[in-house]
């Protein structure tokens, strides 16, 4: 168990609609990242935030955003869902915003649109 | 996008084998090299961070060697252990991360 939570652990639900994904942190962490990881592809980085500011963007779509909150959690929202967007979503936490700290990986949310 | 490579994709060894892994990443604004232990229906767990030319971490029988120069970095596992079968990923990070897709290590009891 890394300390790291995230709800749900499974969704489904329909093109077009708008899910939210919930991400608490290890306790004393203040940097949040998400990922994809889809059927076809491999992880690929979405968003960091660090201590509630945006800190570094990777391939997240416009349709996709993320926020962290005062007490350090984290939710990844993503609307107009397409098929495509069926995939495991993780969020990992770290001490610092810098790259040199392990991230600890929560269990992930299974999403799947139909 | 830039482009981190795993080789090889998949490796079989028997029990007690010693193995490695290479990550080839751009040599260019490197910020950090990770390395991650993914067993099937788990999370991605945490190796190795390593952030300076010729660094070398160790953690067990698992060890890893970071040439920045160059962009590459080797993971060793001395004397394989059944339970060392995972994926082993590398990401790079620049002014984000990128992953490989993973080197498949099978160890045959």
């Amino acid at each position: 168990d890394s300390g790291v939570t995230q709800t749900p652990k499974h969704l489904i639900t329909a093109t077009g609609q708008r899910v939210t994904l919930r991400c608490s942190p290890r306790s004393g962490d203040l940097s949040v990242y998400w990922y994809q990881q889809s059927l076809d592809q491999g992880l690929q980085f979405l968003i960091q935030y660090y201590n509630g500011e945006e800190r570094a963007k990777g391939n997240i779509l416009e349709r996709f955003s993320a926020q962290q909150f005062p007490d350090l959690h984290s939710e990844l929202n993503l609307s107009s869902l397409e098929l495509g967007d069926s995939a495991l979503y993780f969020c990992a936490s770290s001490p610092t915003g810098g790259d040199s700290y392990e991230q600890y990986f929560g269990p992930g949310t299974r999403l799947t649109v139909t | 996008i830039l482009n981190v490579e795993q080789s090889p994709q998949s490796l079989h060894v028997q029990e007690g084998d010693s193995t490695n892994f290479t990550c080839s990443f751009p040599s260019s604004n490197f910020y950090a090299l990770h390395w991650y232990r993914w067993e099937t229906a788990k999370s991605p767990e945490a190796l190795f961070v390593m952030t300076l030319n010729g660094d070398e971490k160790k953690k067990g029988r698992i060890s890893a060697t970071l040439n920045t120069k160059e962009g590459y970095s080797y993971l060793y596992i001395k004397g394989s252990q059944p339970e060392d079968s995972a994926t082993y990923l590398c990401a790079f990070s620049s002014n984000q991360f990128y992953f490989g897709t993973g080197t498949s290590l099978t160890v045959i009891p």
